[in-house]
């Protein structure tokens, strides 16, 4: 079946470091493709998303780009800042209407 | 206001209660779905509904129902609460197919 798979955290980096969190997934189809940001106490926010392939998703200086060949939506960013402090969760849309989600990765900025 | 509102926000109960937890949703989207949330687990899907007379079955339906009362409103019910069904509840909202979700800020359920 459908999954997905992202990197185990913790990942801890020092402010303005380089951040990858690697996702990898396994679908049938075409499906879209997401990164999701979770601040303790709150829901899952979408962070950016991507609908086919070579499509790349951006948003608060977070990238990610669809990549068919290997199947993978890694989440970049150039510089982190200790407010990005949060989980973050990969996730595909299926063929049968739902939504897969990787067990999240938390990460940790220092400052 | 919050597009997807979850109530209560807290609840802590004994083993064998009927627990009630409720979501609404001002977005206007038919996609409504339920998913619990335990650490190095991600989210797991428990029921999902396309419009209120379509209710489906997620991946660990047992134990729990649903009732989607309005376009608006979908509740999540656990029969007979046991201490394993303890977890972080999400209701999420979509607009159709490959759409991305929305999700409400949980419940926090512990099951004594």
């Amino acid at each position: 079946g459908n999954s997905v798979t992202q990197m185990e955290g913790p990942v801890t980096l020092s402010e303005e470091a380089f951040l990858t969190i690697n996702c990898t997934y396994t679908a049938t189809g075409y499906p879209s493709l997401f990164w999701y940001v979770q601040y303790p106490g709150e829901g899952l926010q979408l962070l950016l998303k991507a609908t086919k392939a070579d499509d790349k998703g951006s948003n608060k200086g977070f990238e990610a780009t669809y990549r068919k060949e290997t199947t993978s939506f890694h989440l970049e960013k150039g510089s982190v800042q200790v407010s990005d402090s949060a989980v973050y969760f990969c996730a595909l849309s299926d063929q049968a209407y739902k939504y897969i989600f990787g067990t999240g990765t938390r990460l940790k900025v220092l400052a | 206001d919050a597009d997807v509102t979850q109530t209560p926000r807290n609840r802590i109960t004994k083993t064998g209660k009927r627990i009630m937890l409720e979501c609404s949703q001002t977005k206007g989207h038919d996609r409504m779905y339920w998913y619990r949330q335990d650490p190095g687990l991600g989210l797991r899907l428990i029921y999902y509904s396309f419009d209120v007379k379509d209710i489906n079955k997620g991946e660990i339906s047992d134990g729990y129902s649903v009732s989607r009362q309005a376009q608006a409103k979908f509740s999540l019910s656990l029969e007979s609460a046991i201490p394993n069904q303890t977890a972080l509840y999400f209701c999420a909202t979509a607009e159709g197919f490959n759409q991305p979700q929305h999700f409400g800020d949980g419940t926090r359920l512990s099951i004594l």
